[in-house]
């Protein structure tokens, strides 16, 4: 059954580094998705991308986030310069539809 | 806005009981809602779904039903085992264009043999 894949599993980082969370989604899907969850909080919706376009993102995904698809594979999620509070387990998303999303394994990001 | 709630956790139950977790929604429209299980050291997984009001959905001896009166989508099982033991997310779909989900907070389900 294909599944949608996400790496690295665990990254650590210092303040202020770049950090940039990748993703294969299910390879004919056409929307994908980035959410969070926080240690101990909800799962958070971050922003959403169809047709090679964001098609909307969360008050979360300021200026510092970024999302490309750089080929016909990956789906990445780029963050600029991290802070503390970016400490958070990362899940990728996909969907034929935009209906039922399928979720990667997440990355756990945590930044000294 | 669109929220999802559902009832606190930890939940612990015996091997073979019945399981019910409540989880009420606060949506515009008519969203299709989800129950999503996450295991321990994995990700989210699609366990069930509903996209209308009436609609039950099922999956590995889970149900939940779609009450659009009581706005509620309860998940429940009749006899769960160790496995079942896990993290269980309710979530709607915000539809608009693309669909993003809103999660509730989560309850972890302890099954003792």
């Amino acid at each position: 059954e294909p599944e949608v894949t996400q790496t690295p599993s665990h990254q650590v980082t210092q303040m202020g580094q770049e950090v940039i969370l990748r993703c294969v989604p299910i390879s004919n899907h056409l929307y994908f998705y980035w959410y969070r969850q926080i240690l101990g909080q909800k799962v958070e919706f971050l922003v959403s991308f169809y047709n090679n376009e964001i098609s909307e993102k969360s008050e979360i995904f300021d200026d510092q986030f970024s999302v490309e698809r750089p080929d016909g594979s990956n789906f990445t999620l780029k963050i600029r310069s991290t802070k503390l509070e970016d400490s958070a387990m990362y899940f990728c998303a996909s969907s034929v539809t935009g209906e039922t999303q399928y979720f990667g394994p997440g990355t756990r990001l945590l930044v000294l | 806005g669109n929220s999802v709630t559902q009832m606190e956790g930890p939940v612990t139950l015996s091997e073979e009981a019945f399981l019910t977790i409540n989880c009420t929604y606060t949506a515009t429209g008519y969203p299709s809602l989800f129950w999503y299980v996450q295991y321990p050291g994995e990700g989210l997984q699609l366990l069930l779904k509903a996209t209308k009001a009436d609609d039950k959905g099922s999956n590995k001896g889970f149900e939940a039903t779609y009450r659009k009166e009581t706005t509620s989508f309860h998940l429940e099982k009749g006899s769960v085992q160790v496995s079942d033991s896990a993290v269980y997310f309710c979530a709607l779909s915000d539809g608009g264009n693309t669909g993003k989900l809103i999660f509730g907070q989560g309850t972890t389900l302890q099954v003792k043999p």
